[in-house]
Parts: C-alpha cells; sequence; structure tokens
C-alpha cells in the first residue's frame, strides 16, 4: 500500500513567525503532488498542485518545493498569521483511477499570539 | 459562487438504518468523489464517479451505495451493513480528467451513531 508520511504531527509556532512542514513518499509511480488545508470542521481546500517536472510553487505566503527523486515534498509558510491554524494536508498522485489519490494524515499547526 | 454544498452538516444514525448523504455541485465538473476521514487517519475513498450514470468503488466502498443520474448530484447511502460509520464524510469534485486538476471539496457532514 502506498504510504505518505507527514511530520511533524503538530506543531506550535508564534504569530509572525515562518515554519516548513515535511512530506515523504514511499512508493511509485509518481504524476502529481498536492497541498491542501483542512480548517477544523471544514473540508480541505488546495494550495498547490506539482507536477515531476516542478521543483517550487507559491501561492501568497505558502511555498512547496518537491524533489521527485528522494520522494519528498515541503511547505514552508512564510509570516504565519493565526488564520494559518488548521491542518496540512499532503496528497501525493499516482495519476490512476479517481486521480489515483494517496492522502497523508496532517499536520496540525497552531499559531500562537 | 461556485462550489459544493454537502447536507446535511450533522445526521445521526439508528441502528439499522440507511441514511443518504446529500452532495450538489454548480461547478459544471464532470468528476464526483466521496471520501471518508476519521480522526489521526488520512482521507480515504469511498466511491468515485467519472460521468452520469457510471460511478466505480474506492479502496472502502463496502456498505455503502452511490447514484449519478445528474451531473450536479451524487449522493452517498450510508446502509447498515456499515458497522462503523461514524466519521466525517467529504464530498469533492474535479473537472475534466484530461490534464491534472485540483479536488475541490464540500464542508462535509458529521455522522454519528445514536
Amino acid at each position: 500500500k502506498n504510504q505518505v508520511e507527514q511530520s511533524p504531527q503538530s506543531l506550535i509556532i508564534l504569530e509572525g513567525k515562518n515554519c516548513t512542514l515535511q512530506c515523504n513518499y514511499t512508493v511509485s509511480p509518481f504524476s502529481n503532488l498536492r497541498w491542501y488545508k483542512q480548517d477544523t470542521g471544514r473540508g480541505p481546500v488546495s494550495l498547490t498542485i506539482m507536477t515531476f517536472s516542478e521543483n517550487t510553487k507559491s501561492n501568497g505566503r505558502y511555498t512547496a518545493t518537491l524533489d521527485a527523486d528522494t520522494k519528498q515534498s515541503s511547505l514552508h509558510i512564510t509570516a504565519s498569521q493565526l488564520s494559518d491554524s488548521a491542518s496540512y494536508i499532503c496528497v501525493w498522485g499516482s495519476g490512476g483511477g479517481a486521480d489515483g489519490l494517496t492522502f497523508g494524515k496532517g499536520t496540525h499547526l497552531i499559531i500562537q499570539p | 459562487d461556485g462550489g459544493i454544498t454537502q447536507s446535511p452538516k450533522y445526521l445521526f444514525r439508528k441502528e439499522g438504518q440507511n441514511v443518504t448523504l446529500s452532495c450538489e455541485q454548480n461547478l459544471n465538473h464532470d468528476a464526483m468523489y466521496w471520501y471518508r476521514q476519521d480522526p489521526g487517519q488520512g482521507l480515504r475513498l469511498i466511491y468515485y464517479s467519472q460521468i452520469v450514470n457510471d460511478f466505480q468503488k474506492g479502496d472502502i466502498a463496502e456498505g455503502y451505495s452511490v447514484s449519478r443520474e445528474k451531473k450536479e448530484s451524487f449522493p452517498l447511502t450510508v446502509t447498515s451493513a456499515q458497522k462503523n460509520p461514524t466519521a466525517f464524510y467529504l464530498c469533492a469534485s474535479s473537472a475534466d480528467r484530461g490534464r491534472i486538476q485540483p479536488q475541490h471539496f464540500g464542508d462535509g457532514t458529521r455522522l454519528s451513531i445514536l
């Protein structure tokens, strides 16, 4: 079974600080890598999608990086805000049926004032 | 604004009862999906549909059923055969699969057992 491992499981940082979330994928094939933000009690919202030819993609204060050779991705959040408090989910896509998505368990991020 | 509407937000099921979760989208998307989210686990695919009147089982389809009679609607029925139905259910949709597209999610239905 394909596995997507995210670290840390949870993280607490002060408002205004930067942070980086990690994602490792253990099995091929690879088509795309996605990051989602999920607020408590809400559905996930797409932040970025990267294919193997892309090694970085930004969406405002969120920057995702991808190393398809080492099967690692990271999500960097710059100048954190209270509204960044959420779970961040890494998703590996194989491009198969239903997009062939495998979801990580998420990193729970808390921004403290 | 275009989006996905799931209803109800909260649902309670009695033993032996079937319940149906509603999912409607006005994004004109071809593909629709149902996921289940349990605490401490990643989302798991229940069913998906790439076109009207066609749907495929996902990883955990046992105890669930779906229909796709209209492009904009993809209801999920949790049957009495699903012995552990308590979870957060998420519906999603995506545009044409000719290129990689993000999945857009509704705000979920939380199902609990009475």
